[in-house]
């Protein structure tokens, strides 16, 4: 089993409709988890932290559910600019480990 | 916009050249790492320098040898490189305290092709 785990997609979704993607995660002891959004030939760019209650940034809700070792993020009222692959980051501290997820595409249509 | 910059943004080498990759933030953070993002792969964490101790991932070769000079500057050293090092490698930095790390910034990363 991958270490992190995406949907590669893609997720063609209509403007204005509401997208989850989970992120799935082996190592119980991670700590820290990151959504971050990457553009087509960039760098990715931080998103969101993903904090263990739960957090909410405009139209992006991120969750943390740690008995089943996943991560979601919601977008609502989706934006054709929110077209772009979407990465999560989980971190064991511990380890110091970092691994990124590798990637759900999301392509939101007029 | 972004803080962390990187040189050269493309890079053609033969297999038996020595090159380098730069790296630097201008965002007063305390970690910095390489990456290298292959097509259809996830990123892969290489290297992470934090608070001057280096971090690294075993599985890379030893034809890739970093160095930081001090926390604003990374350097990638690259020789006799193979072709399937071919590859986007990404540079990033982020504040770290007692071996967690904080949300990062990257550069715009340095595209590498070894002929």
């Amino acid at each position: 089993r991958k270490e992190v785990e995406q949907d590669p997609g893609p997720f063609n979704v209509p403007e204005g409709a509401t997208v989850a993607f989970n992120c799935t995660y082996s190592n119980s002891a991670s700590q820290s988890f990151f959504w971050y959004r990457q553009d087509c030939r960039k760098e990715p760019k931080l998103l969101m932290s993903v904090y263990s209650s739960g957090n909410e940034d405009g139209r992006f809700t991120a969750q943390l559910n740690r008995a089943s070792q996943y991560i979601s993020l919601l977008i609502r009222d989706s934006k054709l600019s929110d077209s772009a692959t979407y990465l999560c980051v989980v971190v064991d501290t511990g380890r110091r480990a970092l691994t990124f997820g590798s990637g759900t595409r999301l392509q939101v249509q007029p | 916009e972004t803080g962390v910059t990187q040189t050269p943004r493309h890079l053609v080498m033969g297999m038996t050249n020595k090159k380098s990759l730069k790296c630097e933030q201008h965002l007063g953070h305390n970690a910095m790492y390489w990456y290298k993002q292959s097509a259809k792969k996830p990123l892969e964490l290489m290297f992470v320098y934090s608070l001057e101790e280096r971090v690294e991932n075993n599985s890379v070769p030893s034809r890739f040898s970093p160095e930081c000079p001090n926390s604003s500057h990374l350097f990638l050293h690259l020789h006799t490189l193979q072709p399937e090092d071919s590859a986007l490698y990404l540079c990033a930095s982020s504040q770290s305290q007692g071996g967690g790390y904080y949300e990062q910034y990257f550069g715009p990363g340095t595209r590498l092709t070894v002929t």
